[in-house]
């Protein structure tokens, strides 16, 4: 158990609806990153919040958005599904992202866009 | 164009032999860069990662990897493979460009053969 809770671990919904995803961080780390991985597009960064300022940003679509909350926790929320958006959604915490902290992963959320 | 390249798509090694997972990347400045790994069925985990100093970085499960800047390389090493490091294994960069951006290798799966 690496500490890093995703909730819920599978969501099956319809196109052009909207889902959110939660992440809970271990507890202390301040970091948290969210990866999208799927068959078409493999596995792709989207998005890094540290205490609760967005810090990096990678290939995250329009349609999705995240934030990080004073507790840490931090959602994605993705809107306007499309199929191809179907993909493991995984949520990653670390103390920080400097030099000797290392990253640790929650058990992803598996979307199915119907 | 940044990039992460990992070139074999498969590598099958004989548990005990050496291995080597490669990895070449053509980003701008000087990058962090990582390896994860991702047992079947489970979500991913962090190895190791490079941000400066020493050319060999060591890692979790007995896994290290080197740093070649005029390469641009950064391979995966394991002296002695095990069944158990069967696995698909990914190489990422983190590079700056106005904010931090991070990509991926498209992964490469170990297959260790007893």
């Amino acid at each position: 158990d690496s500490g890093v809770t995703q909730t819920p671990k599978h969501l099956i919904t319809a196109t052009g609806q909207r889902v959110t995803l939660r992440c809970s961080p271990r507890s202390g780390d301040l970091s948290v990153y969210w990866y999208q991985q799927s068959l078409d597009q493999g596995l792709q960064f989207l998005i890094q919040y540290y205490n609760g300022e967005e810090r990096a940003k990678g290939n995250i679509l329009e349609r999705f958005s995240a934030q990080q909350f004073p507790d840490l926790h931090s959602e994605l929320n993705l809107s306007s599904l499309e199929l191809g958006d179907s993909a493991l959604y995984f949520c990653a915490s670390s103390v920080d992202d400097r030099r000797n902290t290392e990253a640790f992963f929650g058990q992803g959320t598996r979307l199915t866009v119907v | 164009a940044q990039s992460v390249a990992q070139p074999e798509d498969q590598v099958n090694v004989a548990e005990g032999n050496p291995l080597t997972v490669k990895c070449t990347y053509s980003v701008s400045g000087n990058p962090y860069l990582f390896w994860y790994v991702q047992y079947p069925n489970r979500g991913l985990q962090f190895l190791l990662k490079y941000i400066t100093g020493d050319n060999l970085v060591k890692g979790s499960y007995g896994f290290e990897a080197e740093f070649n800047k005029s390469q641009t390389s950064f391979h995966l090493k394991k002296p002695s493979a095990l069944v158990s490091d069967s696995a698909l294994f990914f190489c990422s960069v983190r590079y700056s460009s106005g904010t931090y951006k991070y990509i991926f290798g498209t992964g490469t799966r170990l297959k260790v053969l007893a």
